[in-house]
């Protein structure tokens, strides 16, 4: 059972313009959300989060939106540069303060910025 | 800081041997987590550790798969016997305590079994 879910394996997109990646989950407890960048031959990196009291976290060019109602966040890029090409990665946790962060994955979606 | 360091970065075993991957996490967190990640199945956590005591094994795949941490600056994930659909990156990473934060990853060791 896939409780975070990354329906574009890809996403191609032009130097300057915007990339929206999306990301789904069916756990209600879920109160965290992260996303990871990950470059060929490196671990994951933390790139920006957002906790569920709120519905938007901005951070530079990114910008973190979720919707729990629908149980669906996005990360926008904007202006995309190419050194943005790599998998991004979506990540969900239950806020549980006593026993640490265990995180569930997406299956990633590999953004490819054209220049 | 010089980050999570894992060694070996590639592995490269014949079926039926014993793997050892290592691990040493940021000084100061006192979480450690271990994740494999293939096509199939993206990342996905296999145990994690808080004050070096397991909290969590569900992730494990059988039990072939083993995993310690002496202490807060070391951990061993040990795959015996290995098998060629242990194929896969396998990724340590560290955080600090207390509720949901960044974690923050190794350079992952790439294992291929033959």
């Amino acid at each position: 059972d896939q409780q975070v879910k990354q329906n574009s394996p890809s996403l191609s997109v032009q130097e300057g313009r915007i990339s929206i990646l999306n990301c789904d989950y069916t756990n209600s407890m879920f109160d965290y959300f992260l996303w990871y960048k990950k470059y060929p031959a490196e671990g994951p990196t933390f790139l920006i989060s957002i906790s569920s009291i709120k519905d938007k976290n901005e951070d530079g060019r990114f910008t973190v939106f979720l919707n729990k109602s629908a149980k669906h966040l996005s990360l926008h890029i904007v202006p995309s540069q190419p050194g943005d090409s790599a998998v991004y990665f979506c990540a969900a946790s239950p806020w549980m303060e006593t026993s640490g962060s265990r995180l569930t994955f997406g299956e990633g979606t590999q953004l490819t910025v054209n220049p | 800081d010089a980050g999570v360091i894992q060694s070996p970065r590639h592995e490269v075993t014949e079926m039926g041997q014993e793997v050892t991957l290592r691990c040493k996490p940021i000084s100061g967190h006192d979480y450690l987590f271990w994740y494999r990640q293939t096509m199939m199945r993206g990342l996905e956590l296999l145990i994690y550790f808080n004050n070096n005591v397991p909290i969590d094994d569900s992730g494990m795949p059988e039990d072939r798969f083993s995993a310690k941490m002496p202490n807060a600056s070391f951990s061993t994930l040990k795959i015996q016997p290995s098998e060629p659909r242990d194929s896969a990156v396998y990724f340590c990473a560290s955080s600090l305590a207390g509720g949901p934060s960044e974690q923050y990853f190794g350079p992952g060791t790439r294992l291929t079994v033959t």
